[in-house]
C-alpha cells in the first residue's frame, strides 16, 4: 500500500495569513494526488485533483502543487469559510489511501 | 450532475453484516467508464477508503478489509450496494459513496453523498 502522511496534523492560523499543508507519500505517484475540504458534519468537497488541477468553482486562494512524493496544498490568505480539514488522497493505484487530515484552526 | 443518497440501518449487531445501499440519480449507474467507492470516516477519525467497483465489474477492497467487503451495483435501480461482514464497534463510522466526473479516467471523488452513520453495538 501507498502510506500517505500529512503535516502538520492540525494548525493555527488568523484570517489573511498564507497556510501551506504539506502530504508526502511513501513512493512516487507522479501527479496523481487530490485534495478535498471537510467541514464538520459535511462529506469532503474537491478543491483540486492531479496536484494542481483546481477545481471549477473553488477559489483562485487555494493552490496544489508538487509531483513524485511531497505535494502542497497552499492557501494565500486564510478566509473565515476555509476553517475546516484538509485531506489528501492518492490515486496512482487502484488501492486509494487518504492522508490523515489537516486541521486548520482559528488563532 | 449526479446526486448520491446513502441508506441502510444505522444499528448494527455486531459479527452481523452490515448493508448499504447508494441511489444515484442525475445519470445512469452503468454509464461509460463508470466507478463508485465507499469511503468511511470513524467519530473523529480521518477518511478510510473501503473499496470501489469498476465499469468493467472489478471490485477492489482496502486490504485491511478485503475479506469483509462486498460491492455490487443493481442496475434496474440505479443503485450500488456495500456490504461490511463480521462488523464490529470500530467499524462504528459515518459511510459514505462517492465517485469521480463521469468518464474521468482518474479516481478521485467529486460526486458525494451525505454519508450515513452506522453505529455497531449490541
Amino acid at each position: 500500500d501507498i502510506q500517505m502522511t500529512q503535516s502538520p496534523s492540525s494548525l493555527s492560523a488568523s484570517v489573511g495569513e498564507r497556510v501551506t499543508i504539506t502530504c508526502r507519500a511513501s513512493q512516487s505517484i507522479s501527479g496523481y494526488l487530490n485534495w478535498y475540504q471537510q467541514k464538520p458534519g459535511k462529506a469532503p468537497k474537491l478543491l483540486i485533483n492531479a496536484a494542481s488541477s483546481l477545481q471549477s468553482g473553488v477559489p483562485s486562494r487555494f493552490s496544489g502543487s508538487g509531483s513524485g512524493t511531497d505535494f502542497t496544498l497552499a492557501i494565500s490568505s486564510l478566509q473565515p469559510e476555509d476553517f475546516a480539514t484538509y485531506y489528501c488522497q492518492q490515486s496512482y493505484t487502484t488501492l486509494l489511501t487518504f492522508g490523515g487530515g489537516t486541521k486548520v484552526e482559528m488563532k | 450532475q449526479l446526486q448520491l443518497q446513502e441508506s441502510g440501518p444505522g444499528l448494527v449487531k455486531p459479527s452481523e453484516t452490515l448493508s448499504l445501499t447508494c441511489t444515484v440519480s442525475g445519470g445512469s449507474i452503468s454509464s461509460s467508464r463508470y466507478y463508485w467507492g465507499w469511503i468511511r470516516q470513524s467519530p473523529g477519525k480521518g477518511l478510510e477508503w473501503i473499496g470501489s467497483m469498476y465499469y468493467t465489474g472489478t471490485t477492489y477492497s482496502n486490504p485491511s478489509l478485503k475479506s469483509r467487503v462486498t460491492i455490487s451495483i443493481d442496475t434496474s435501480k440505479n443503485q450500488v450496494s456495500l456490504k461490511l461482514s463480521y462488523v464490529t464497534a470500530a467499524d462504528t463510522a459515518v459511510y459514505y459513496c462517492a465517485s469521480p466526473p463521469e468518464g474521468s479516467y482518474d479516481i478521485y471523488f467529486y460526486y458525494w453523498g451525505p454519508g450515513t452513520l452506522v453505529t455497531v453495538s449490541s
